[in-house]
């Protein structure tokens, strides 16, 4: 497997609070796509950073990479009710393939 | 804006039926994908497609098969469909491969009886 964890993680934090998503993958990649799935719905991209990024941000969101230990984490700062989700990590593997961590799902209350 | 399209949205069938789940994507992307997607297993690439004729073997191919026959259509086929296919199946799109970010559709909820 691409991926170190293997079964899906489940976080509950409360509004407001600042939360990390770590993943670690096993061989060499190019990219880390981070992805949040709704419920019901097909998973969309939020981040993508890439081997020479250390740190990339949109909004509320930061990712990190950290390549010499094959590792990636996604921070949500000061997370809303509406940032609950599936977030999946995953790695751009031998050009074509993405290949999918089992993701964490995260459950923000009020 | 990206468009990925699947139907049926949910299909049920029984035991050694036969399965066609659709896919298109209007965004004139070369790279097209199958997944299943499993409670504890995310996502796990069953076939996928660089181009109109072209076919490459994913990481959980057993029982399926799949066709692109134009750039925007892709095809996943179960000829015997078992209850461990019951599963969620989602399509997607990409010009960049695995460089580059994935465009699902809305899934597709099948049931082997």
């Amino acid at each position: 497997s691409q991926w170190g964890e293997e079964n899906l993680q489940a976080l509950s934090i409360q509004e407001g609070e600042d939360v990390t998503m770590n993943c670690s993958y096993k061989t060499y990649t190019t990219v880390v796509h981070w992805y949040r799935q709704d419920s019901g719905r097909g998973p969309a991209l939020i981040i993508l950073i890439r081997s020479n990024e250390r740190e990339k941000r949109s909004g509320r969101l930061r990712a990190t990479l950290d390549t010499s230990s094959q590792s990636s984490s996604l921070s949500i700062t000061a997370a809303q009710c509406e940032d609950t989700a599936v977030y999946f990590c995953a790695t751009g593997a031998g050009g074509y393939k993405v290949v999918f961590g089992s993701g964490t799902r995260l459950l923000v209350s009020p | 804006e990206a468009a990925v399209t699947q139907s049926p949205r949910n299909k049920v069938t029984v035991t050694g039926g036969n399965v066609t789940l659709s896919c298109r994507q209007t965004n004139s992307h070369n790279y097209m994908y199958w997944y299943r997607q499993d409670t504890g297993h995310g996502l796990r690439l069953i076939h996928y497609s660089y181009g109109a004729g072209n076919l490459q073997i994913g990481d959980v191919p057993d029982g399926y098969k799949a066709t692109r026959t134009t750039q925007e259509d892709f095809f996943l086929l179960l000829e015997l469909a078992s209850p461990s296919q019951t599963s969620l199946y989602f399509c997607a799109s990409s010009d960049a491969g695995g460089e580059g970010e994935q465009y699902f559709g809305p899934g597709t909820r099948l049931t082997v009886l």
